[in-house]
């Protein structure tokens, strides 16, 4: 069964800094990566995702993503973060050709940005 | 309007009671799933459905059923509920689609306290 580790469980930033978020999962076949955003109070929303194809991903609000397959990893990248950008962060993944696919959630990261 | 809808947004209720917790979507998904959130370990998946006559068990489904009375409708029970039952709860959906566009949508969460 695949999993995810989110190894961040904290993270405080200034405004203006530079943000990498780091997220590893353990599957050995197919894999489709989310990253997902819950802000203050909120549900979560979509991020980003990998289905296939380029292995640099874009995503909303200036995010991207980077999934290596060698490290089994797709951490979440923004080179100037804002204060709005201070939320809780999942990353997640799905194995849509297992007998069991549904998606597996990290321990999520919360981001912190001082003004 | 929201295309995933929960109800009660917030419940209080005491050890041993039955309480139920509805998901409603208009997005016209055939997969509803519902999570737990608890600080410090992200999304656990309780139960999902892939179909209205398909009920899975998630990680954690133990002290809870869950009703599929129609696509979209997805219903999570606590038959006795435990002060270890409290938590905030998500209802998701997703498209059967293709295997690869299993995109989650969230609804707003039901914080439920059991004292």
């Amino acid at each position: 069964a695949q999993s995810v580790s989110q190894h961040n469980h904290h993270v405080i930033l200034s405004e203006a800094a530079s943000l990498e978020l780091g997220c590893n999962y353990s599957y050995g076949g197919t894999v489709n990566l989310f990253w997902y955003v819950q802000y203050p109070g909120q549900h979560l929303q979509l991020l980003l995702k990998y289905f296939s194809g380029d292995p640099l991903v874009k995503g909303i609000k200036g995010f991207e993503a980077e999934f290596i397959k060698s490290k089994f990893s797709f951490n979440l990248r923004k080179p100037s973060v804002q204060w709005s950008d201070t939320a809780e962060y999942f990353c997640a993944v799905n194995a849509p050709y297992s007998s069991a696919s549904k998606i597996i959630f990290g321990s999520g990261t919360r981001l912190s940005i001082r003004p | 309007d929201a295309d995933v809808t929960q109800t009660p947004r917030n419940r209080i209720t005491k050890t041993g009671k039955r309480i139920m917790l509805e998901c409603s979507q208009t997005k016209g998904h055939d997969r509803m799933y519902w999570y737990r959130q608890d600080p410090g370990l992200g999304l656990r998946l309780i139960y999902y459905s892939f179909d209205v006559k398909d009920i899975n068990k998630g990680e954690i489904s133990d002290g809870y059923s869950v009703s599929r009375q129609a696509q979209a409708k997805f219903s999570l029970s606590l038959e006795s509920a435990i002060p270890n039952q409290t938590a905030l709860y998500f209802c998701a959906t997703s498209d059967r689609g293709t295997a690869s566009t299993d995109t989650q949508y969230f609804g707003p969460g039901t914080r439920l306290t059991v004292l």
